[in-house]
Parts: structure tokens; C-alpha cells; sequence
């Protein structure tokens, strides 16, 4: 099956400064990647995803970045705010799977101080 | 739109007592359902999915169990509670076809 690896597992960075989560996956198959943002107590929310027929994806602050050929994928936060601060998960999905079955990272814990 | 609803949002359980959480989705059809736990720490263990009324596939045999007696309703359930199962259950659904996942709100359940 698939096996997604995610790092750091925890991040601070000041306010204003940028953070990047990284994450590999080990099935070529794979061609969905979506993050999730998790408050505390919250669910978790999708915030952005990308198909492997592109590099790169924004969302004002928030990018995504996916070399297929490493297979390796990066959530790109800018200026960040203090509202930022959350668990966030990757995940990969296999093309063809009718389920759309997700596997998932551990998660990173991001801080940003103010 | 698209809302999915979870029930109880907390619940505190005996050990040994039985479990019943209940998932409903509204505003789309034959969706697939999806049911994780996430333990105390991060990671989102998949328990159970289902692509259509009856149909249930297991993830991890364990002493919970899975049923969907309707096409927009996932039920996740247990004969006899252990510790271990507590934890943060989340129910989510996904468009037919579609690859994006929206999880519901989650019940917290703790066994004491």
C-alpha cells in the first residue's frame, strides 16, 4: 500500500515569517494530495489540494508544491499568523481508486508566536 | 450544500458497555463514507469505508463494527467498549467520483 512520511512533526516560527511541511509518498500511482488543517478539538478542514498533472498550486498565503518525479510534496505557508497555528495533515490518494481512499501523513504541529 | 452531521459530540462510556455513533450526510446521494479514529496525539487511523448501502469494508479488525442501513447514514458500533477505544471519532463522506474528503464535527468518546 501507500506510505506517506511527513516532516517536521512540530514547527514554530515567528509571525510574519513563512513555514513549509514536506511530505513523501512511496506509490506512483498516487496523483491526488490534499491538505488538512486540524484546530484543536476541531475537525479536520481541507484547505488546498493538487493533481499530479500540475506543480503548483496557490491560495492567497497557501501553496502547494508537487515534484512527481521525487515523489514529494510542500505545503507553503506565507506571512504567517498566529491563527495558523493547528495540526496540519498530507495526504495521497491512487489514481483509479473508485473509493478515493486517503493516506495520511502523522501530522505537523505548527506554533506561531506573536 | 453539502452538510454531514455526527452524534453524540461527547459521550463517556463504561468499559464493557455497547457503542453507537451515528453519521448522516445531507445535500448529495450515494456518497462514500468514511469512519477514522484519532487517538490522543495526531494521526487519523481509517476504521471503515463504505461506497454504498450495505456494503462495508474494514480496515483494522477490531471489536467495532460498521453498518449503513441507508445511503446517507454510516453507524459505527461496539458490543463491549475497551479503553483503547477512546479516542476522536470522525465520520467523513466523499462525492462519487469526486477525491476530496469533508470530514463531520467528530464525538469524543472516552472509556472509563
Amino acid at each position: 500500500g501507500e506510505n506517506v512520511e511527513q516532516h517536521p512533526s512540530t514547527l514554530s516560527v515567528q509571525e510574519g515569517d513563512s513555514a513549509v511541511i514536506k511530505c513523501t509518498y512511496s506509490d506512483s500511482a498516487s496523483n491526488y494530495f490534499p491538505w488538512y488543517k486540524q484546530e484543536l478539538g476541531k475537525r479536520p478542514q481541507l484547505i488546498i489540494d493538487i493533481r499530479s498533472n500540475v506543480g503548483e498550486k496557490k491560495d492567497q498565503r497557501i501553496a502547494v508544491t508537487l515534484n512527481k518525479t521525487a515523489k514529494h510534496f510542500s505545503l507553503h505557508i506565507t506571512e504567517t499568523q498566529p491563527e495558523d497555528s493547528a495540526v496540519y495533515f498530507c495526504a495521497a490518494s491512487k489514481r483509479g481508486s473508485t473509493l478515493g481512499r486517503l493516506y495520511f501523513g502523522r501530522g505537523t504541529q505548527l506554533t506561531v508566536w506573536p | 450544500s453539502q452538510t454531514i452531521h455526527q452524534w453524540p459530540a461527547t459521550l463517556v462510556q463504561p468499559v464493557g458497555s455497547p457503542l453507537s455513533l451515528e453519521c448522516t450526510v445531507e445535500g448529495t446521494s450515494n456518497p462514500n463514507l468514511y469512519w477514522y479514529r484519532q487517538a490522543a496525539g495526531r494521526g487519523l487511523q481509517l476504521l471503515f469505508y463504505s461506497v454504498g448501502i450495505g456494503q462495508i469494508s474494514s480496515e483494522v479488525p477490531q471489536n467495532l463494527s460498521a453498518s449503513r442501513p441507508q445511503d446517507r447514514q454510516f453507524i459505527l458500533s461496539s458490543k463491549k467498549l475497551l479503553l483503547s477505544d477512546s479516542g476522536f471519532y470522525l465520520c467523513a463522506w466523499s462525492p462519487v467520483g469526486g477525491r476530496e474528503q469533508y470530514f463531520g464535527p467528530g464525538t469524543r468518546l472516552t472509556v472509563t
